[in-house]
């Protein structure tokens, strides 16, 4: 069965200290590993998808980077609306090649202080 | 990025009635949607995948006979919550992947904004 394990479940920054998240994942044949933002009483908003070990991507202060065993959230200069709960999630090869269920770990709430 | 409208975003109804959930995708075709519910606090947990035109696949624990999916076209999936009970309380989000992958440059779900369900 697939798992992620997302650390910490809780960080506080100040305005512009950069930091990481990361996501750490047991799946049989990854097809791919999400991040997703997650603001209160929201839906999740989607990142980036990473696909093979040693994939990276980048959208304004975020950078994703992929191993096999886990993923970094990289925040450069955090600002306060970056604060907000970010979620990793996978999705394996299904037995007939198919879309597998996807599985969320339980988030880190990141918080920016001013 | 593709949208996902998901309706009503807050409902309260009395104990015993039941509640439908509407989940559309805008502007793209999602064979494959999903349904989660999240407690307060916690991660998403997957309720059952549907894929259009087929009966949804419900996650062990999970109640089909009272939690019905209906996915009729490729747009358009709905969650129906039968005799509803205050411990149903939650909140209720779907996504859909998008489709085609190559189109939308790899494998992508989006999410609807979530569904507030109160039940007095």
């Amino acid at each position: 069965e697939d798992q992620v394990t997302q650390s910490p479940e809780a960080l506080r920054l100040q305005e512009g200290e950069s930091s990481s998240l990361n996501c750490s994942y047991t799946v049989s044949g990854l097809r791919g590993l999400f991040w997703y933002r997650q603001d209160p009483g929201k839906g999740p908003e989607f990142l980036f998808t990473l696909y093979s070990a040693g994939e990276e991507k980048e959208k304004e202060r975020l950078k994703a980077t992929l191993t096999k065993k886990e993923s970094f959230l990289h925040i450069t200069a955090p600002k306060p609306e970056d604060s907000a709960t970010y979620l990793c999630a996978v999705t394996s090869h299904g037995l007939s090649g198919g879309y597998q269920k996807v599985t969320f770990g339980t988030g880190t709430k990141l918080q920016v202080i001013p | 990025g593709a949208v996902v409208s998901q309706h009503p975003s807050w409902v309260i109804c009395k104990s015993g009635t039941s509640v439908k959930i509407e989940c559309r995708s805008l502007d793209f075709q999602a064979t494959t949607m999903f349904w989660y519910r999240q407690f307060p606090k916690q991660s998403l947990m997957l309720m059952a995948t549907s894929n259009e035109g087929s009966k949804a696949t419900y996650e062990q624990g999970v109640e089909k006979d009272k939690f019905l999916i209906n996915h009729a076209s490729l747009t358009l999936s709905t969650l129906t919550v039968t005799s509803a009970h205050p411990e149903d309380s939650s909140f209720y989000i779907c996504s859909a992947r998008a489709w085609p992958p190559d189109f939308w440059g790899g494998e992508k779900l989006f999410f609807g904004s979530g569904t507030q369900l109160s039940v007095l």
